[in-house]
Formats: structure tokens, sequence, C-alpha cells
């Protein structure tokens, strides 16, 4: 079965421009959540969608947002981008919303020049 | 407010020693622990989850972590570390008020020949 795929892999953008990455959970997952890498520190949580449903959004702007569509696949739009967006942006998706068991997709490289 | 930590950034052993790498949470409720790793340019790989059942967890690739409340410690190990070991280790623990997954800063392992 494919595990959680990300588009794209990788991606540079200039500052104040928009972004928006991709992702595919795995199949029957309905729970997507987005993390921020950056670089030498731990994943921060930024948001999470259940049943196409916003269930928790962590401690960053209003430039950022997302959604879910029905086929559960999920978008993250960063607006207005800062140098200090570069990160790798992480999915995960589970079977359901709490985070047990929550399963990694390769990241979005996004440098932020 | 539920959070972890990581004792030593980097730790460094040579091939067929012990593997040791630190983990403390902080939490004011049962925690759910986990140990991740990342290769190089790559997600995250759930390595094994606590989840209140059983205190010695065994994972996948020989590594097991042992759940003590009196110490409040999580440290993951393995008896004899490969040249494949080398990684980025995160320990996480569930918390935050949507219930999402709260990450450690990271311990990197180098594996020498």
């Amino acid at each position: 079965d494919a595990g959680v795929t990300q588009s794209p892999t990788h991606l540079i953008k200039t500052r104040g421009q928009h972004v928006t990455l991709r992702c595919s959970p795995i199949s029957g997952h309905k729970s997507v959540s987005w993390y921020q890498q950056v670089l030498g520190q731990g994943p921060q949580f930024i948001f999470q969608y259940y049943e196409k449903e916003e269930r928790g959004r962590g401690n960053f702007p209003d430039r950022f947002s997302a959604r879910q569509f029905p086929n559960y696949s999920s978008e993250l739009n960063v607006n207005a981008l800062l140098l200090g967006d570069s990160a790798l942006y992480l999915c995960a998706s589970s079977l359901r919303e709490a985070a047990y068991e929550q399963y990694f997709g390769p990241g979005t490289r996004l440098t932020v020049t | 407010a539920q959070s972890v930590t990581q004792l030593g950034s980097h730790v460094s052993v040579s091939e067929g020693a012990l593997v040791l790498l630190r983990c403390n949470y902080s939490s004011s409720v049962p925690p759910y622990l986990f140990w991740y790793v990342q290769y190089p340019n790559q997600g995250l790989q759930l390595l094994l989850k606590y989840t209140s059942a059983a205190t010695l967890v065994k994972g996948i690739n020989g590594f097991e972590a042992e759940f003590k409340k009196s110490e409040t410690s999580f440290h993951l190990t393995k008896p004899s570390a490969h040249m494949s070991d080398a990684a980025e280790y995160f320990c996480a623990v569930i918390g935050g008020s949507q219930g999402n997954l709260i990450f450690g800063k990271g311990t990197k392992l180098s594996v020498k020949p």
C-alpha cells in the first residue's frame, strides 16, 4: 500500500509570495496533520483535520491555512512568505482523530529567499 | 502541559556498542510516548510507542524503550549499534489542547565503524 505522499518535494519561493503544499494520506486514513520542522529542531504542530473539519491549530500566524478535501487529501497554504518560513513541512495521516499512530510523509522542503 | 526533553543533541557510538538515547517527559496525566526516527532527507518513521500497557516496549529494528514513571523517563536503547542506525531520533508525547504530537529537539546518532 502507498504511504503518505507529499508534493512537491522541494520548492523555492521569494519573500511575500504564496505557497500551496499538498498531501495524500494513506488509503482509509481520515485524519491529516501538518508539522513544520525548522533545521535542527523537532517538528512543530500546525494543523489537524479530521473528516474535513479543522480539529486543532498550533501556534502559527493566520498566514497559515489548510483544508481537507472529500477524498481526505489536504492542502497547506502559506501567504506572505517570510524567510523564517523556510523549513521541512511534514504531513502525517492517521486512521482516527487521535494522534496515537501517525504515519509521516517524506515532507516538502520549502526555501524562502 | 505535556513536554519532552531529549538529553544530548548528538550521540556517537561504535558499531556493535550499546545505543542509549535519553528522553524525559513532563505530563500531568498518564502520557502516551513515542520514538520516531528520521533518516537524512526523509520523513519520520515510528519506531515504537507507549500507550500505558507494558512498560517495556519493543519496536522495529531491534530498538526498545522502557517507561519509568518514577524517573519520568522513556529512554531508547538498542543492544548493538549498526551503521544503518545513523539518523536523528525524536521523542514525542501526545499533548497540547488538541492532543497533537509534541516533539523533543532530537538526538543525532552517529555510528563509527
